[in-house]
């Protein structure tokens, strides 16, 4: 696709539920970030892709997090046990090496009630 | 791990001034600076970007300043214009550590 993709674009979910969240970066892009942000803050970093590898998990905020990336292209961010304090926007980025220019997905809005 | 400041929080410009948005980051390992653009509820929009190795970098009305010395750079935008009006980030990156940090954000209101 011409962007970065995240499904679902809206995600409401009751409290201890698991979830999935999709990203589907850039074609060619070997690179691809995690991050969340809440109101009124900027993104946080979660996580980072070098291919199929993480390269850098230190932002997850605990093992209730995971993500996976098996082909080296779709991502997925797993969330075990939500929490109300899960809430927040999770966007994805890609980026041609991982030396720069990140381009972002619209996000996937995730309600933990 | 990097720290990066955003100043000021919130801005309103009358339209077809200029509008200036400073950071400073506090690993001096940082060598990649970009600014996005954020309209509400949309995804974060690269707008200009900046390396250690330059000062200033211009496109159009936007201009990135970088003081390596001091650790800070500045978002410049001249001519200031409604569809402006947005949240803008800036953010930090070094050579081995691929993530980038953020700052808090600016609020920047373009008064017609």
């Amino acid at each position: 696709g011409a962007g970065v993709s995240q499904t679902p674009s809206n995600k409401v979910t009751e409290k201890g539920k698991y979830v999935e969240l999709r990203c589907d970066p850039i074609s060619g892009h070997t690179a691809l970030y995690w991050y969340r942000q809440s109101l009124g803050q900027g993104p946080e970093f979660l996580i980072y892709f070098q291919g199929t590898g993480a390269a850098d998990d230190s932002g997850l905020p605990n093992d209730r997090f995971f993500a996976v990336r098996p082909e080296g292209s779709v991502s997925t961010l797993k969330i075990q046990r939500t929490e109300r304090g899960d809430s927040a926007v999770y966007l994805c980025a890609s980026s041609p090496t991982g030396q720069g220019r990140a381009f972002f997905g619209q996000g996937t809005r995730l309600t933990v009630v | 791990g990097e720290n990066v400041e955003q100043h000021p929080s919130t801005l309103s410009v009358q339209e077809g001034d200029s509008a200036v948005i400073k950071c400073t980051y506090s690993d001096s390992a940082s060598n990649y600076f970009p600014w996005y653009k954020q309209e509400l509820g949309k995804r974060p929009q690269l707008i200009i970007d900046i390396r250690s190795n330059v000062g200033e970098k211009k496109d159009q009305r936007i201009a990135v300043t970088l003081n390596k010395t001091a650790k800070h750079f500045s978002l410049h935008i001249t001519e200031t214009q409604p569809e402006d009006s947005a949240v803008y980030f800036c953010a930090a990156s070094g050579d081995l550590r691929e993530k980038l940090t953020f700052g808090t954000g600016t609020r920047l209101t373009i008064i017609p």
